[in-house]
């Protein structure tokens, strides 16, 4: 079965550090990946996705994530947080062509100013 | 808003009673999934339309659990005879079916049993 896992639960970081959430799935087929971000009091929100070509996604508020199909990984990172970052990030899976996407159990970010 | 939206917001209802739930997808999306979100998770899949059709329930969904999107555009999920562990978010997601297919999130609707 699908599952997808996200390696650290809680994350602090200063404004100004880097960003790198890691995320692992395990599917021998091909797959679309997302990031989905959860704002304090707001609903998720999708943040980037990859189907197919250039590994190195790009997507809103300057992250990106790589596709790194030989390790089952689709790590986000940023180069420089904000406070407004302060969120939790979901990293979730779909076999392509499928309907069912499976999430992670969700990294909560905290940035301190 | 054109986005996904959810009624009621919260609930809290006591062991036994019946809830039923609201969702209203972007008016173009034909797909439409209910998930269940409990603390410190991530979603988790309950079931799936498309259109009017209920084409794949979760082994998470019980007998209790009904759903139905009767004529393709809104969807209902009802639980009956509410369990403590029923407290969750449920969330929906809307979805056009395509090669890019993406899901949107609606704002989920906050369930507590007492």
């Amino acid at each position: 079965a699908q599952s997808v896992s996200q390696h650290n639960h809680h994350v602090i970081l200063s404004e100004a550090a880097s960003l790198e959430l890691g995320c692992n799935y395990s599917y021998g087929g091909t797959v679309n990946l997302f990031w989905y971000v959860q704002y304090p009091g707001q609903h998720l929100q999708l943040l980037l996705k990859y189907f197919s070509g250039d590994p190195l996604v790009k997507g809103i508020k300057g992250f990106e994530a790589e596709f790194i199909k030989s390790k089952f990984s689709f790590n986000l990172r940023k180069p420089s947080v904000q406070w407004s970052d302060t969120a939790e990030y979901f990293c979730a899976v779909r076999n392509t062509g499928g309907f069912k996407t499976i999430f992670g159990a969700g990294t909560r970010l905290f940035v301190k100013a | 808003d054109t986005g996904v939206s959810q009624n009621p917001r919260h609930k809290i209802t006591k062991r036994g009673q019946n809830v039923t739930f609201r969702c209203d997808p972007i008016s173009e999306h034909n797909r439409l999934y209910w998930y269940r979100q409990t603390l410190g998770q991530g979603p988790e899949f309950l079931t799936y339309f498309q259109n009017e059709a209920q084409l794949e329930k979760s082994r998470l969904l019980s007998d209790r659990f009904s759903a139905e999107r009767p004529k393709g555009s809104f969807s209902t999920l009802e639980i009956q005879r509410t369990e403590q562990g029923d407290s969750a978010m449920y969330l929906c997601a809307s979805s056009y079916s395509g090669g890019r297919e993406t899901q949107y999130f609606g704002p989920g609707t906050r369930l507590l049993v007492l």
